[in-house]
C-alpha cells in the first residue's frame, strides 16, 4: 500500500539558507500534519492542514511557513535557518472522518542538518 | 510534568520475554497512539485506541479512560522488536502530544 512520501530525506543546509521539505499525503488523505524531532527529544506539533487550510499550529517558528496544494501535498518552508533547526522532520497524514481519532500514518522523515 | 509519561524510560529483555510498557496521561483525550521509531528515525503506527482493547501479532494495547492510562503489551519478544515505543494523545485537536518514548532492547 501506499505510504507517505518525504523528500528530500537528508539536507545540509548552512546557516541563514533556507530550506524547503516536501510531503506527499497517502492517496485520498486530505490532513497532512508536520512535526520536529530534535536530538535526543520527543516530537513536537508544528502546524497540520485539511483541506489546503491551516487547521491546527503549534510551537512553529516565524521563519517556517507551510502550505497545502491542491493535489494534497504540502510543503514546509524554513528561512534563515539556525543550528537548532537541525532535527528529523516528519510529516503525517490522515483521512477525516467526521469522528473524533482519524489515524495518522507517519512519512520516514527529513533528516535536516545545519551546519 | 508532562501532559504524557511513559515508563520505563529504558527496557532491556531476554527473547521470549513478556514486556509492558505504560502510558499515563494527564489531559481529556480523543484517541491515543502507540507509535514504534526504529533507529534509522521513521516512525510506525502500532494502534490508534480509544476505548478496550486491541491485539495485532503479538502486540496488545489496552486502555483505561477513567485512569487516563494505557498499555503496550510485547507477547514472545524478539530481538528485531528493538526500538523506541512512543505514546502519543490526541485532544480536542488532531495534533499529537508524544510521550518521551521507551526504549527497548531485547538480546537474544
Amino acid at each position: 500500500a501506499a505510504g507517505v512520501i518525504q523528500s528530500p530525506r537528508h539536507l545540509i543546509k548552512e546557516k541563514r539558507e533556507t530550506a524547503t521539505l516536501k510531503c506527499y499525503p497517502i492517496p485520498r488523505h486530505d490532513t497532512v500534519y508536520w512535526y520536529q524531532q530534535g536530538p535526543g527529544q520527543d516530537p513536537q506539533f508544528l502546524i497540520s492542514f485539511y483541506e489546503k487550510m491551516q487547521s491546527d499550529k503549534g510551537s512553529i517558528p516565524d521563519r517556517f511557513s507551510a502550505q497545502q496544494f491542491s493535489d494534497y501535498h504540502s510543503e514546509l518552508n524554513m528561512s534563515s535557518l539556525e543550528l537548532g533547526d537541525s532535527a528529523l522532520y516528519f510529516c503525517a497524514s490522515s483521512r477525516y472522518s467526521g469522528r473524533a481519532g482519524n489515524e495518522q500514518f507517519f512519512g520516514p522523515g527529513t533528516r535536516l542538518t545545519v551546519l | 510534568k508532562n501532559e504524557v509519561e511513559q515508563s520505563p524510560q529504558n527496557l532491556t529483555a531476554q527473547e521470549g520475554e513478556f514486556i509492558t510498557i505504560n502510558c499515563s496521561y494527564s489531559v481529556g483525550i480523543s484517541a491515543l497512539h502507540w507509535l514504534q521509531q526504529h533507529p534509522g528515525g521513521g516512525i510506525v503506527s502500532l494502534f490508534m485506541l480509544s476505548s478496550g482493547k486491541k491485539k495485532h501479532g503479538r502486540l496488545i494495547a489496552t486502555i483505561n479512560i477513567q485512569e487516563k492510562h494505557s498499555s503496550l503489551h510485547i507477547t514472545a519478544s524478539h530481538p528485531r522488536d528493538s526500538a523506541v515505543y512512543i505514546c502519543a494523545v490526541r485532544g480536542n485537536t488532531d495534533k499529537l502530544i508524544f510521550g518521551t518514548g521507551t526504549r527497548l532492547q531485547v538480546f537474544p
